[in-house]
């Protein structure tokens, strides 16, 4: 258990819709990111925020937005959602704002579905 | 994959034997991970070596970086049915160039 909680594990819905994806992240931990797993497109680094500002940038799309609140836990919003869209979701937090150089704890993912 | 690629995309061997997977990537970059991902959950972080490291140790893990190669190796020693598991390189490669490879798909039978 890597102490990084997300919610829901599984989502359904359909084209078109809007869902809130939510990670907390490890106690202590200021830095949150997103990913996106997909079978087509691979593990993709999609946004990462650190002490409630945005950090660093990946391959998000327009529709989707990311914030962190005041208590740290993160809220991942995809919007207008395509059949393409289906896949994990993973949140990873980490100590501090190294990014890259430190060492980022996943939590267990929510499997978007969209019909 | 935009930058990474493992080699080979599955590999099956028995318990006790040795397990090599690479990484091949594009462009420079400031250092690379390893990450382990058991069957359709959260990535364990591994490893990580930074550009001007030629070789790292964990436990049974030893990766090189071969930076004029522009790739990276995992060896996994004496391997266990409990290391079976994908396996994926990551790199960051500055400005927020952050990229997984495709991953190697290790199957350790017991």
């Amino acid at each position: 258990d890597s102490g990084v909680t997300q919610t829901p594990k599984h989502l359904i819905t359909a084209t078109g819709q809007r869902v809130t994806l939510r990670c907390s992240p490890r106690s202590g931990d200021l830095s949150v990111y997103w990913y996106q797993q997909s079978l087509d497109q691979g593990l993709q680094f999609l946004i990462q925020y650190y002490n409630g500002e945005e950090r660093a940038k990946g391959n998000i799309l327009e529709r989707f937005s990311a914030q962190q609140f005041p208590d740290l836990h993160s809220e991942l919003n995809l919007s207008s959602l395509e059949l393409g869209d289906s896949a994990l979701y993973f949140c990873a937090s980490s100590e501090r704002t190294g990014f890259f150089t430190d060492t980022q704890y996943f939590g267990p993912g929510t499997r978007l579905t969209v019909l | 994959s935009q930058q990474g690629e493992e080699d080979p995309q599955a590999l099956s061997i028995q318990e006790g034997e040795n397990a090599t997977m690479n990484c091949s990537y594009k462009t420079s970059i400031n250092n690379l991970q390893w990450y382990r991902q058991n069957s359709g959950r959260g990535l364990v972080h591994l490893i990580l070596i930074r550009s001007n490291e030629r070789e790292k140790h964990s436990g049974r893990l030893r990766v090189t970086l071969d930076t004029s190669k522009k790739s990276s190796s995992l060896l996994i020693t004496a391997s266990r049915a409990a290391d079976t598991a994908s396996y994926f390189c990551a790199t960051d490669a500055g400005f927020n160039k952050f990229y997984f490879g495709s991953g190697t798909k290790l199957n350790v039978k017991p």
